[in-house]
Parts: structure tokens; C-alpha cells; sequence
């Protein structure tokens, strides 16, 4: 089945710092998407991407479908985004999501 | 936010107890899902449904059945609670089959 690799497992940075948050698919890509899991443990969709570049404020994304690969960016990190990054996915003709295992991201005051 | 309620949002049952768990949207989305989260194995899909009465497994769908007899509710039923169904449990929906998911807050169950 569709495999999915997050890198870093485990990130901590200071406060301010920027990020690149990765992730590989096994094979071809779509209905690719980022979420957030705060230290409470709820999951938020930060970013539906099936290919191309978007951004919403501090944060932004970019899939390229064909390569197998979707980044996440954060600029100038707060403390408030700690927690866990997933991304999730379906191969050509897949009906489900499959998660990657995510990213840990600690920001440091 | 979208509008997805899960209940209840703790739990605590014996093994062998049944436990159902409820999750209503008021956000109209066909697509309902639920997932289980566990250390070490991220997000697994145990079921999900595609409208009334119209479900399928999911990854993990052994000791798990569910029903959804309104477009709003999909409630997950645990026959026979085992410790090994320990874990929690989110709920997620979405316009379409594997568009963007939107979760609820999740369920906290502990077999003992």
C-alpha cells in the first residue's frame, strides 16, 4: 500500500525561527493535505493542496504531485505552533486518506 | 469551525461493556469518517459513510460496527469493549470522498 515518510520526526526551534516540515509519498499523490494537532489534541485542516504553492498568513504549502512530495513552511514561529504536523493523502484511485506519521515541532520561547 | 460534535468526550468502561460513540455535524457533508489515534501508529481509518445508511470499513475495522441514520449523526458502536480499544477517537467529515477533512474534538476511551 501507499507508504508515507515525515521529516523531521522531531523538530525544536526558538521562537522566530523558520521551518521546512516534508513529506514523501511511495507514489503519485493526491487530495494532499496538512493539519495541525495542538498540544490539547485537536486536528486542524491548515491546508487542502492537491498540487501548487498556497499560503495562509505565517504558513504556506507546496505539493508537487508528480514528484511525490508536499512542504510545509512556517515563518518567524510562535510558541502557539507547537505540536504535531500531518499530512495525509490518497494514491491515483485510492477512496481513502492515508496520514503520515507526522512531525513533532516544539517552539522554544 | 466546522460544526462537529463528539460525545462522549471521556469515557471509562470494563472490558466486555458495550460503548457507542456519537458524532453530529451541522455542516450537511455527505462524508463522515472515524479514525482512531494510538502512539506509534498515527491515524487509522476504522470506518466511514458516504450517506445514510451507506457505510464501508475502513483500516481497522475489526470490534467496530456504525450507523448512520441521519445525514448529521454516524455513531461508532463497540460490540464488546476490549483493552486493546483503548485510544482516541476522532470523528472527521467532508464534502467529498477524501477532500478536505474537518475533525471534531475527539473521545478519549479507556477499556479496562
Amino acid at each position: 500500500g501507499i507508504q508515507v515518510e515525515q521529516s523531521p520526526p522531531d523538530l525544536i526551534l526558538q521562537e522566530g525561527a523558520n521551518s521546512t516540515l516534508r513529506c514523501n509519498f511511495s507514489d503519485s499523490v493526491n487530495n494532499l493535505q496538512w493539519f495541525h494537532q495542538n498540544p490539547w489534541g485537536q486536528l486542524i485542516n491548515l491546508f487542502y493542496i492537491p498540487s501548487g504553492t498556497k499560503q495562509n498568513g505565517r504558513l504556506s504549502a507546496t505539493t508537487v504531485a508528480t514528484e511525490r512530495y508536499s512542504l510545509l513552511y512556517i515563518s518567524s514561529s510562535q510558541t502557539t505552533d507547537s505540536g504535531v504536523y500531518f499530512c495525509a493523502g490518497t494514491i491515483q484511485g485510492a477512496q481513502k486518506l492515508v496520514f503520515g506519521q507526522g512531525t513533532r515541532l516544539t517552539i522554544n520561547p | 469551525d466546522a460544526g462537529i460534535t463528539q460525545s462522549p468526550r471521556h469515557k471509562v468502561t470494563e472490558t466486555g461493556t458495550p460503548v457507542t460513540l456519537r458524532c453530529h455535524q451541522t455542516e450537511n457533508h455527505r462524508y463522515m469518517y472515524w479514525y482512531r489515534q494510538d502512539p506509534g501508529h498515527g491515524l487509522r481509518l476504522i470506518h466511514y459513510s458516504y450517506g445514510v445508511k451507506d457505510t464501508d470499513k475502513g483500516e481497522v475495522s475489526d470490534g467496530y460496527s456504525v450507523s448512520r441514520s441521519k445525514t448529521e449523526d454516524f455513531l461508532l458502536t463497540l460490540e464488546s469493549a476490549t483493552s486493546s480499544q483503548t485510544s482516541v477517537y476522532f470523528c472527521a467529515i467532508s464534502g467529498r470522498n477524501t477532500g478536505e477533512l474537518f475533525f471534531g474534538e475527539g473521545s478519549r476511551l479507556t477499556v479496562l
